[in-house]
């Protein structure tokens, strides 16, 4: 099995809705990311999270929402989904901020 | 000045042939850098990290750090094509401003191996 899962794998939506992104992580890692990808732009950090009780914005955290629910969970929130909000979102862990990040496989999320 | 830069490319290289991946960053703190591959709608994974300025070599990738510069690139010898993919050059940065460190990704770079 698959070390970082995130669940849906594809989602479409329509423009309002609210929708939960799933992430799980059985690497033991007490770090989790939320980074979203287009095309030309690179990662962009939403949101990260360094253990149950910390949570931090990354850089474009606004329109997003983030719940730690345990160590091995890391769930990102559009409560109001919006078409520039289109697009591959990966979930990634860490043991350390120095060490390597391993990445999921992906949500591609296309909001209408 | 973005944290961390890379020419987008597209760079298109032989089969066979060396392909030169650059990236500079702008952070003087910063310690830890990091080469992730990334296939056509897969996720990034790691293939090199450096720490310290000079070489360092594994297999067909050699990654080379120039804190003094503030450069580090990727170097891959013997091209095939299965080595085409965007590479992204990840930094860790933060440290020197006495907040929270975190990872930056550049924006990546294209690159195609032709048979």
């Amino acid at each position: 099995d698959a070390d970082v899962t995130q669940t849906p794998r594809n989602r479409i939506t329509k423009t309002g809705k609210r929708i939960m992104l799933e992430c799980s992580q059985t690497k033991g890692h007490d770090r989790m990311y939320w980074y979203r990808q287009d095309p030309g732009l690179g990662l962009q950090l939403i949101y990260y999270s360094f253990d149950v009780k910390d949570i931090n914005k990354g850089e474009i955290s606004d329109g997003y929402s983030v719940s730690r629910q345990a160590q091995a969970k890391f769930s990102l929130s559009l409560e109001s989904a919006i078409p520039n909000q289109t697009a591959l979102y990966f979930c990634a862990t860490s043991d350390l901020a120095g060490d390597e990040q391993f990445f999921g496989p992906g949500t591609r999320l296309t909001v209408l | 000045q973005k944290e961390v830069e890379q020419n987008s490319g597209p760079l298109s290289v032989p089969e066979g042939a060396i392909a030169s991946l650059n990236c500079t960053y702008s952070d003087r703190g910063s310690q830890s850098f990091f080469w992730y591959r990334q296939y056509s709608g897969k996720s990034p994974e790691l293939i090199m990290f450096i720490y310290s300025n000079g070489d360092k070599e594994d297999g067909r990738f050699t990654a080379q750090l120039n804190k003094a510069s503030q450069y580090v690139s990727l170097l891959i010898r013997d091209s095939q094509p299965s080595d085409s993919a965007t590479y992204l050059c990840a930094v860790i940065v933060g440290i020197s401003q006495g907040g929270s460190e975190k990872l930056v990704f550049g924006k990546g770079t294209k690159l195609t191996v032709n048979p």
